[in-house]
């Protein structure tokens, strides 16, 4: 089946820093989400991406759909304190008698943020 | 609308139990999901519905497993027989159909012992 790969697997940064994360796969995909979720609590979407090359901002978060279709990443700006939390990439395939609806996700980055 | 809202939060039950989670989606979403995830994972699909209809099910879905939703609203995952490997979150979500995000609930929390 279709593996994203989600780099860094964790990262320790100070407040005020910018982060970078990214995912790969060997698969295209037609969408990509970037999910946070916190402790005990179900993944909140953060932004989705539907165009290769796609550019999409949400507040300190930016985004960008790579131009192959096989790859994302993820920026956040002067990070703060409640940024602290597991950041997941998926995947939808293009549509294929049906099976786009399934969201193949990364293994997560793990981001702490030290105050 | 209180987003998707799933009951228990947290679940312990003995080797052998059977248990039944209950996920109240989005009202006016069409699509629900169960999905999985275990320490140190992404969620891994499960089962999906478009109203009341299972169209696929996951091969991680074995046959202990079961989903329904009855009347295209809410719907409930049981594990028959649990095993401590059944041991995870499991979370639901819900979309209509054209939407390409979900919005999942907090998960239900199962420990088996």
């Amino acid at each position: 089946g279709q593996q994203l790969n989600q780099s860094p697997q964790s990262m320790f940064i100070q407040e005020g820093e910018d982060v970078s994360m990214n995912c790969t796969s060997s698969s295209i995909f037609n969408t990509w989400l970037w999910y946070k979720q916190d402790p005990g609590e179900g993944p909140v979407l953060l932004i989705a991406l539907y165009k290769a090359g796609e550019l999409t901002s949400n507040g300190r978060l930016t985004a960008q759909f790579g131009i192959t279709r096989k790859d994302s990443f993820l920026n956040i700006s002067a990070s703060i304190p409640s940024d602290v939390g597991i950041y997941f990439c998926a995947g939808q395939l293009p549509y294929s008698g049906g099976s786009n609806y399934k969201l193949t996700f990364g293994k997560g980055t793990l981001l702490t943020v030290n105050p | 609308d209180t987003g998707v809202s799933q009951n228990p939060r947290h679940k312990i039950t003995k080797r052998g139990q059977n248990v039944t989670f209950r996920c109240d989606p989005i009202s006016e979403h069409n699509r629900l999901y169960w999905y999985r995830q275990t320490l140190g994972q992404g969620p891994e699909f499960l089962t999906y519905f478009q109203n009341e209809a299972q169209l696929e099910k996951s091969r991680l879905l074995s046959d202990r497993f079961s989903a329904e939703r009855p009347k295209g609203s809410f719907s409930t995952l049981e594990i028959q027989r649990t095993e401590q490997g059944d041991s995870a979150m499991y979370l639901c979500a819900s979309s209509l159909v054209r939407m390409h995000g979900y919005t999942f609930g907090s998960g239900t929390r199962l420990t088996v012992v």
